[in-house]
């Protein structure tokens, strides 16, 4: 079971480039989050998705964009690359809410290393 | 602007104490509680999940919540040189759609 996989791992991007940072999972979960990590920081929500078709912005969106065509697929689009971007993406999973008084664990992929230079 | 605090360390315990990390949040709604072990260049790992007030065991980790002083803990028993990484505490926000939000994490180091 792959859980969640994300690709790439690394890459090197110049500034105003474009790229797609590409997020699928196999667990059959409804719910997807993108996040970022800058350096000795904690995650900051990006945008996530409740189910195929729907997507919100999380803390921290701009220069970001994202779609979710399929529940297995949450791919996150950065149009013009600033170096303010460089950091490490991770997407996570998780199944919808159980009830009201009790979450669903996100699960992690082992995240992209990006550099904007 | 919610909020979660951590004391970021470094935390060092020798091998074998009790390793004690807390955190506190601003939330009132947050209902639902986790722990992430991040290592170093690694992406975070669920280690432990509370519900609901009191303590919660599992193996040699313990998590405490207290709702009322919006504080949560966990608690390593025993701890060995392999616990030595970063823990993410991380409530729930926004109710149905399971969002967290993250504090920076505590850097545990324990001495072998």
């Amino acid at each position: 079971n792959a859980g969640v996989t994300q690709t790439p791992k690394f890459r090197i991007l110049k500034i105003g480039q474009s790229m797609t940072l590409q997020c699928t999972q196999d667990m059959n979960h409804n719910y997807m989050y993108w996040y970022r990590q800058d350096p000795g920081m904690g995650l900051k929500l990006i945008y996530y998705s409740v189910g195929a078709g729907i997507t919100d912005k999380g803390e921290v969106p701009n220069g970001y964009n994202v779609s979710r065509s399929t529940t297995e697929d949450f791919p996150l689009r950065l149009e013009l690359a600033a170096p303010s971007q460089t950091s490490v993406y991770f997407c996570a999973s998780s199944y919808s809410v159980r009830n009201r008084y009790s979450n669903q664990p996100q699960h992690f992929g082992d995240g992209t290393r990006l550099s904007i230079l | 602007q919610k909020e979660v605090e951590q004391n970021s360390g470094p935390l060092s315990v020798p091998e074998g104490a009790i390793a004690s990390l807390n955190c506190t949040y601003s939330d009132r709604g947050s209902q639902s509680f986790f722990w992430y072990r991040q290592y170093s260049g690694k992406s975070p790992e669920l280690i432990m999940s509370i519900y609901s007030n009191g303590d919660k065991e599992d193996g040699r980790f313990t998590a405490q919540l207290n709702k009322a002083s919006q504080y949560v803990s966990l608690l390593i028993r025993d701890s060995q040189p392999s616990d030595s990484a970063t823990y993410l505490c991380a409530p729930t926000v926004g109710g149905a759609t399971n969002k967290l939000i993250f504090g920076t994490g505590t850097l545990l180091a324990v001495q072998p």
